[in-house]
């Protein structure tokens, strides 16, 4: 079964500009939730998606949103880039749906403002 | 304010021997833990699971423990491989939730 995945694996924008990133869950996961790594903060919940809906939203800006499609692909947008948003972005999946789901993640997308 | 916590940032240990590695918690709510594997630049890895049910949890050199009294979890390696060098995370999860906590981190470091 494919793992988790997740595109680009790399970005680098400039200040001002706008992103979107792509998660692809396993197969027959229904849940896919987003985190931002940092050295300072670790690893932070941005959003969680469940059968499209946003289940549970973290302590970000509104400038960080996300969408999920009704194959259960997500991504997450973020506009209006500034520095400190350089971060490893994670997303991670499981069934959902059911009480204690293991969640698997992605190798992230490492995004770079500059 | 950090509802989980890993107050070691590293641990070294000899191959062969046990790795302990602690978390505690703040928030009584947490009914679900996990811990994962981490390497630089990659995604982390999923390695066990305990729900509030239980005390105990094996998978094979992994053993998680679950103390709910002192909000407190541990996990045993056993034995501990140089390949196990990595940094793990503890993470909790909340009743119904998705929306995983993680503490900063333990890096473990197995010497040959």
């Amino acid at each position: 079964k494919a793992g988790v995945t997740q595109t680009p694996r790399y970005l680098i924008k400039t200040r001002g500009q706008q992103v979107t990133l792509s998660c692809s869950p396993i197969s027959g996961h229904r849940s896919v939730s987003w985190y931002q790594q940092t050295p300072g903060q670790g690893l932070q919940f941005l959003f969680e998606y469940f059968s499209e809906t946003q289940r549970n939203k973290g302590n970000f800006p509104g400038r960080f949103s996300g969408r999920q499609f009704s194959n259960s692909r997500s991504e997450m947008n973020v506009s209006t880039l500034e520095l400190g948003d350089s971060a490893l972005y994670l997303c991670a999946s499981s069934l959902g749906g059911t009480a204690w789901n293991e969640q698997f993640f992605g190798p992230g997308t490492r995004l770079t403002v500059l | 304010d950090q509802q989980v916590k890993q107050n070691s940032p590293s641990l070294s240990v000899q191959e062969g021997r046990i790795s302990i590695l602690n978390c505690d918690y703040t928030n009584s709510m947490f009914d679900y833990f996990l811990w994962y594997k981490k390497y630089p630049a990659e995604g982390p890895t999923f390695l066990i699971s305990i729900s509030s049910i239980k005390d105990k949890n094996e998978d094979g050199r992994f053993t998680v423990f679950l103390n709910k009294s002192a909000k407190h979890l541990s996990l045993h390696i056993v034995p501990s491989q140089p390949g196990d060098s990595a940094v793990y995370f503890c993470a909790a999860s909340g009743v119904g939730s998705e929306k995983l906590v993680f503490g900063k981190g333990t890096k473990l470091t197995v010497n040959p």
